[in-house]
């Protein structure tokens, strides 16, 4: 299996709160990815990152900030938390852009609910 | 219109039975994926296929990038067959673009 790491795995937090949810990986993979997964719709991205300090939008970026400081970790902030953030989160990783058919490999995924 | 449309929504088969899942997607694509979700919720990936088919097992994926259309076909169908079962292409960010996913059912 491919060495990525999310955590945390659940986390409660009332509206308002800032939240940071962390992906670790040790496949030394330049791409970085954030997803979200709500019922009825398919994984959607929310941002990414194609090198340490280089990031950029997704789809569902409103309301989520990200870092990357190290090849290694790429972290997912939302700010101010709001109910409709309640979802479940996952991280991927690739190996290449240009190779978008490159095995994709994911976190175990976070599910994050805001109360 | 979502790019990638995936049918069925939800699929309830005995076991045993042969099972397909379709997947027409609307962008140019250099590969497509088809990824398992099982209840708990990590994903796997089963498939990456640009052209052809490709057997792993039960299962086989084809796909003709004329027609954009992939299918993936389960054999002689078991309950441990039961999940989410998604449909994802490249996506100019170099990420992927994701169906709604098929959740199959295998009865005993």
């Amino acid at each position: 299996d491919a060495g990525i790491t999310q955590s945390p795995r659940h986390k409660v937090t009332e509206t308002g709160t800032p939240v940071t949810l962390r992906c670790h990986q040790t496949e030394n993979h330049r791409y970085m990815y954030w997803y979200r997964q709500d019922p009825g719709h398919g994984l959607r991205l929310i941002h990414y990152s194609y090198g340490v300090k280089d990031t950029d939008k997704g789809e569902v970026s409103d309301g989520y900030s990200v870092s990357r400081s190290k090849t290694e970790d790429f972290l997912l902030t939302l700010e101010s938390a709001t109910s409709s953030q309640t979802s479940v989160y996952f991280c991927a990783i690739s190996e290449s852009r240009d190779k978008v058919g490159t095995e994709a490999f994911f976190g175990q995924g976070t599910r994050l609910t805001v109360v | 219109k979502n790019e990638v449309e995936q049918s069925p929504q939800n699929l309830t088969a005995q076991e045993g039975e042969f099972i397909t899942i379709n997947c027409s997607y609307s962008v140019g694509i250099s590969a497509l994926h088809w990824l398992q979700q099982h209840p708990g919720g990590g994903i796997v990936s089963l498939f990456m296929l640009s052209s052809g088919k490709k057997k792993h097992g039960r299962l086989i994926a084809t796909i003709n990038i004329q027609e954009k259309h992939s299918s993936l076909h389960i054999t002689a169908s078991h309950p441990r067959d039961s999940a989410v079962y998604i449909c994802a292409v490249g996506g100019s960010q170099g990420n992927l673009i994701f169906g709604k996913g098929t959740k199959l059912s295998v009865k005993p």
